[in-house]
């Protein structure tokens, strides 16, 4: 168990939908990390936030968004559904600004129908 | 980010040492080397890390040779358990806005 958390486990909608997924970081932890991880794609990198402020983007859509509330916790949200969306999607955290060592959660499987 | 370059997969059998090599030739001075392993549909999970020569936990250890070019992955006695994915990542810590690129890992297959 790395200590961070992610709701929902799994999570099926239809195209055109927005989801929220939740994660909350090891006690402590001041970085959230979002990774997508899909068949063909491997692991990409979305986003990260550190003590609530955007500190590195990667990969991520327009239409995916994320915030870190003054809890620690995080939220990503993808709108707009499509197919192709349908991926783990994977919430680390780390208790400094980046390149630590990150601890992951269990992930959020999405399908999208 | 440095880039690494690690072999796409790689199979063994149990009781015997696993060595998986990444490359990384771009690596620059503040640059750390982590490696991840990741179980199927679980989340990646933190191996070792290391800066220049050797390091060991109770899980594998890490050679880095002098140029840092290179770095490689040891696991003793392999069991089917290790049988997993595994992401070599080349960083800076504590470096704000880093963007961490994991890219495909080598699937290590351990077999009876």
């Amino acid at each position: 168990d790395s200590g961070v958390t992610q709701t929902p486990k799994h999570l099926i909608t239809a195209t055109g939908q927005r989801v929220t997924l939740r994660c909350s970081p090891r006690s402590g932890d001041l970085s959230v990390y979002w990774y997508q991880q899909s068949l063909d794609q491997g692991l990409q990198f979305l986003i990260q936030y550190y003590n609530g402020e955007e500190r590195a983007k990667g990969n991520i859509l327009e239409r995916f968004s994320a915030q870190q509330f003054p809890d620690l916790h995080s939220e990503l949200n993808l709108s707009s559904l499509e197919l192709g969306d349908s991926a783990l999607y994977f919430c680390a955290s780390s208790d400094r600004t980046g390149g630590e060592t990150q601890y992951f959660g269990p992930g959020t499987r999405l399908l999208v129908l | 980010l440095a880039k690494t370059t690690q072999p796409i997969s790689m199979d063994s059998y149990e009781g015997q040492e696993v060595n998986i090599t990444c490359s990384h030739n771009n690596i620059a001075t503040n640059d750390y080397i982590t490696w991840y392993q990741q179980f199927p549909s679980q989340g990646p999970r933190f191996i070792i890390q290391g800066y220049k020569t050797k390091v060991t936990n109770e899980v594998a250890s890490l050679f880095i040779p002098a140029d840092r070019k290179s770095s490689t992955l040891s696991l003793p006695r392999v069991s089917l358990s290790d049988t997993a994915v595994y992401y070599c990542l080349v960083a800076p810590r504590d470096q704000a806005g880093t963007a961490l690129i994991f890219g495909k890992g080598t699937t290590l297959s351990v077999s009876s």
